[in-house]
């Protein structure tokens, strides 16, 4: 079974709305999490790395007051898209590992803002 | 700075071929993860395999193998016996040592279709 759940798997929100997207680790303490944006037919791009309690560090790039990620707790992180747009519209992955607990990846999110 | 790079960017194949995905890699780290992932249609990554810098065993999993070598900066990926499932995209990764594999860079991906 999963051991990263990721929700929602598909949202559709309306321009100038915000999305939350969840992240968690379900048997296994999530010391870091890492959030990827995939755009149609291309790769997998890292935005940022959140470890628990402290802040994200956001690649070069990547706007840290539009995309906040929370990393309160060692089994849940989310990333907020605020003031979503079109160009926003795209798939989400999260990942986490922990101590002694190799890497897995949520099962996505698709964002489509109208 | 690392990168990863898949130079075929779509394969096709007759069912019952076998294919090789390619895989070359640029790393300052003399330590280092590599990774094998496939994403089908639905999106999820799916786990394949990973391998450290210092394990240059090819590996063979079924119908899966990999061919890892560090002087040429290559992980290559064959599929024997190819099926209609084995259709996604299929990504070759890097991480360096110190994340023990948690921050990956993807190549861009290699969409490989099995027609039956």
């Amino acid at each position: 079974g999963a051991v990263v759940s990721q929700h929602p798997s598909r949202v559709i929100c309306k321009s100038g709305t915000s999305v939350k997207i969840e992240c968690r680790s379900l048997d296994f303490q999530a010391t870091t999490m890492f959030w990827y944006r995939q755009f149609p037919k291309q790769s997998l791009m890292l935005m940022a790395t959140s470890n628990e309690g402290s802040k994200a560090t956001y690649e070069q790039g990547v706007e840290k007051d539009k995309f906040l990620i929370n990393h309160a707790s060692l089994t849940l992180s989310t990333l907020t898209v605020t003031s979503a747009h079109p160009e926003d519209s795209s798939f989400y992955i999260c990942s986490a590992t922990g101590y002694n607990s190799p890497l897995h990846f949520g099962n996505g999110t698709r964002l489509t803002v109208t | 700075a690392q990168k990863v790079t898949q130079a075929q960017t779509e394969i096709s194949v007759v069912e019952k071929e076998d294919v090789t995905l390619d895989c070359v890699y640029e790393t300052r780290d003399t330590t280092y993860y590599l990774f094998w992932y496939k994403q089908p249609p639905s999106g999820e990554l799916v786990f394949l395999i990973r391998r450290n810098s210092f394990d240059e065993q090819n590996e063979i999993s079924g119908r899966y193998s990999w061919n890892f070598q560090k002087s040429t900066s290559s992980f290559n990926f064959t599929i024997t016996a190819s099926q209609v499932v084995d259709s996604a995209v299929y990504f070759c990764a890097l991480s360096e040592a110190y994340n023990q594999g948690g921050k990956l860079i993807f190549g861009q991906g290699t969409e490989l279709s099995v027609k039956p």
